[in-house]
Formats: structure tokens, C-alpha cells, sequence
């Protein structure tokens, strides 16, 4: 069974400029998550889709990011414009069940992005 | 709020030796806790999780972890380091709403010296 999928595994941008990140979760997941790792922390929510709804986008800062799950199973995360405090880590990560909070999330490779 | 202190950012062990590291939680609700290890380059894998059932809790490549409510602790062990352990460590809480939000602490690097 693949795995979650992200792509691109490194980005560099200069500020100001836009970026996208493509998350692909394991088939057959409805819940994923996108999350925000900056270096020597650990993981923060961003943002959480039930096939293409996100139900918890509380913690996106919606004046430059934004994301969408089109048809419930791929999903992008845009920066835009891009600022140097994003560089960090972006993973995405998928669970296969409504009870996901007992739930294993499996979590891509993330894509690391640095910001000049 | 729910919230998870991982004490010590950096645990070196030698290879065989027992490896210890530290998670306390603070939940308003009967947590959910979960450790997941992330290698160099990699996303997080889960290790093992606590869900309500047995306090002892038995993960993937010999640890394990042991559920302790008066000491709001999940501290993760392993009898014998190797050096394929060596990686970053997260302890979990899943949040007080039981949404699937995890909320991770800050994590332990685990060095294993040979």
C-alpha cells in the first residue's frame, strides 16, 4: 500500500513570491491533515479536511495561506505571498476513520520549504 | 487546554542500554497519547498509543509505554537501545474534543552511541 505522497520534498523561493505544496493521502482516507513543523518543534495543526471540507482551519493564517481538497482527495496548501518566517517543514498526513482521534495519522514525507 | 512537555531535548544512551524518555500531559478530558518517531528526511511514524485500554502500552521495534494518570506520564521506554533508534521523538495528546487534532510536544532527539 503507497503511502501518503507529497510533493515537492524541498522548495526554495525568495520572499514575495507564491508556493504550492501537493498532498496525496493513502486511498481510501476521508480525514487529512495538513501541519506546520518548524525546525527543532514539533508538529502544529494548520488545518483538517473530512473528504473536501475542512472542519477545523482555525489555526491557518488566512491572510496568505489557503488550501483546498478537491473532490475529497487530493489537497494543496498555497502560501502566497510567501514571507521569511514560513520556512519550515509542511507534512500532510491522512486517517481512515471517523474516530480519528484514536486513529493512526499517517504522515507523508513533508516538503520542506526555505524562504531567502 | 490539552498540552504535552517532553523533558529533555536531547537523550544520548549507549548501544544496549536502557532507553527512557519523558512525556507529561495535561488534559481536561481522559487523554488519548500516542509517541510517534520521525527519521532524518522522514515523516512521523506512529509508535504506539494509548486509547483507555491497558496502561501498558506495547508499540512497534521493542518499545513501549506506560500510562500513569496520578503522574499524568506516558513515558516511553525501550530495554536495549540500537542504533537504528536513533531519531526524533513526539509525544501526543490528542485534543480535548476528540476532532483528530493532535497536539505534540516538543520532542526528544535520541542519540545512540556505539
Amino acid at each position: 500500500e503507497a503511502g501518503v505522497v507529497q510533493s515537492p520534498r524541498y522548495k526554495i523561493i525568495e520572499k514575495k513570491q507564491p508556493v504550492a505544496f501537493w498532498c496525496n493521502p493513502i486511498s481510501g482516507h476521508n480525514t487529512l491533515y495538513w501541519y506546520l513543523q518548524n525546525l527543532g518543534q514539533g508538529p502544529e495543526l494548520l488545518i483538517r479536511y473530512e473528504n473536501e471540507e475542512a472542519v477545523d482551519d482555525s489555526q491557518l493564517p488566512k491572510d496568505r495561506f489557503s488550501a483546498e481538497r478537491l473532490k475529497g482527495v487530493d489537497s494543496t496548501l498555497k502560501i502566497q505571498p510567501a514571507e521569511l518566517g514560513d520556512s519550515a517543514v509542511y507534512l500532510c498526513a491522512s486517517s481512515p476513520s471517523e474516530r480519528e482521534w484514536d486513529n493512526e495519522q499517517f504522515f507523508g514525507p513533508g516538503t520542506r520549504l526555505t524562504v531567502l | 487546554a490539552q498540552s504535552v512537555t517532553q523533558l529533555g531535548s536531547h537523550v544520548s544512551v549507549s548501544e544496549g542500554a536502557l532507553v527512557l524518555l519523558r512525556c507529561n500531559y495535561s488534559s481536561s478530558v481522559p487523554p488519548y497519547l500516542f509517541w510517534y518517531v520521525q527519521y532524518p528526511n522522514q515523516g512521523l511514524q506512529l509508535l504506539l498509543k494509548y486509547t483507555s485500554a491497558a496502561t501498558l502500552v506495547k508499540g512497534i521495534n521493542g518499545f513501549e509505554a506506560e500510562f500513569k494518570k496520578s503522574e499524568t506520564s506516558f513515558h516511553l521506554t525501550k530495554p536495549s537501545a540500537h542504533m537504528s533508534d536513533a531519531a526524533e521523538y513526539f509525544c501526543a495528546v490528542s485534543d480535548a474534543g476528540n476532532t483528530g487534532k493532535l497536539i505534540f510536544g516538543q520532542g526528544t532527539t535520541l542519540q545512540v552511541k556505539p
